[in-house]
């Protein structure tokens, strides 16, 4: 099993709609970074959270320790939000990073 | 601005050659990281560097090798080991090594081996 999954791993949505990509993360993963990965490759970080919920314009993170669940919300979803969003967990045992596989999202017009 | 820049964006070689990626940043971070992404699948850590003139291996370091001889630089190399080197090449850097730390990341060099 992997320790960090993500779902769905495609998710094809019409402009304006609530968008929410899950993760669900193993034992002994404290931290959680969402990242944006665009079609040309680069990524921006989004979020990193350890704990409770960050908003950053339409974007909304959210994580709950006890259920080692995070999830990405996107409210009023326009075109330019199609990219690859990942969740990456960080290891409490090092600084390691444990990569999701990414979510592929598409927003039609 | 400050950031991480990659280059070449594309990059081919023909099977058996040593490449290297240049990988640079002005933003005074001490780690500097390779990750490795293939379709489908997560980025998988290749090196990381804490300060100059050390650096770790990662997951996947068998056929790679770095060097860290300034702060702001950090090549990778695939050599001719690496037994399927064409896959995309994540640079990044942080102030801190630790992944409580926000990363930033480069636009990424995408290897082809023909």
């Amino acid at each position: 099993k992997n320790e960090v999954e993500q779902s769905p791993q495609n998710l094809t949505a019409q402009e304006g709609e609530f968008i929410t990509i899950n993760c669900s993360y193993s034992v002994g993963i404290s931290a959680l970074h969402w990242l944006q990965q665009h079609p040309g490759g680069g990524i921006v970080s989004l979020f990193m959270l350890s704990s409770g919920k960050k908003k950053h314009g339409r974007l909304i993170a959210t994580i709950n320790i006890q259920e080692k669940h995070s999830s990405l919300h996107i409210t009023a979803s326009h075109p330019r939000d199609s990219a690859v969003y990942i969740c990456a967990g960080a290891r409490d045992s090092n600084y390691q990073l444990i990569w999701g596989a990414g979510t592929k999202l598409i927003i039609k017009p | 601005d400050g950031g991480i820049t990659q280059s070449p964006k594309y990059l081919f070689r023909k099977e058996g050659q040593n490449v290297t990626l240049s990988c640079e940043q002005n933003l005074n971070h001490d780690a500097m990281y390779w990750y490795r992404q293939d379709p489908g699948q997560g980025l998988r850590l290749i090196y990381y560097s804490q300060i100059v003139n050390d650096f770790q291996k990662g997951d996947i370091a068998e056929g790679y090798s770095v060097s860290r001889e300034k702060k702001e630089s950090f090549p990778l190399t695939v050599t001719s080991a690496q037994k399927n080197p064409t896959a995309f090449y994540l640079c990044a850097s942080s102030i801190l090594t630790g992944a409580r730390y926000g990363y930033t990341f480069g636009s990424g060099t995408r290897l082809t081996v023909v």
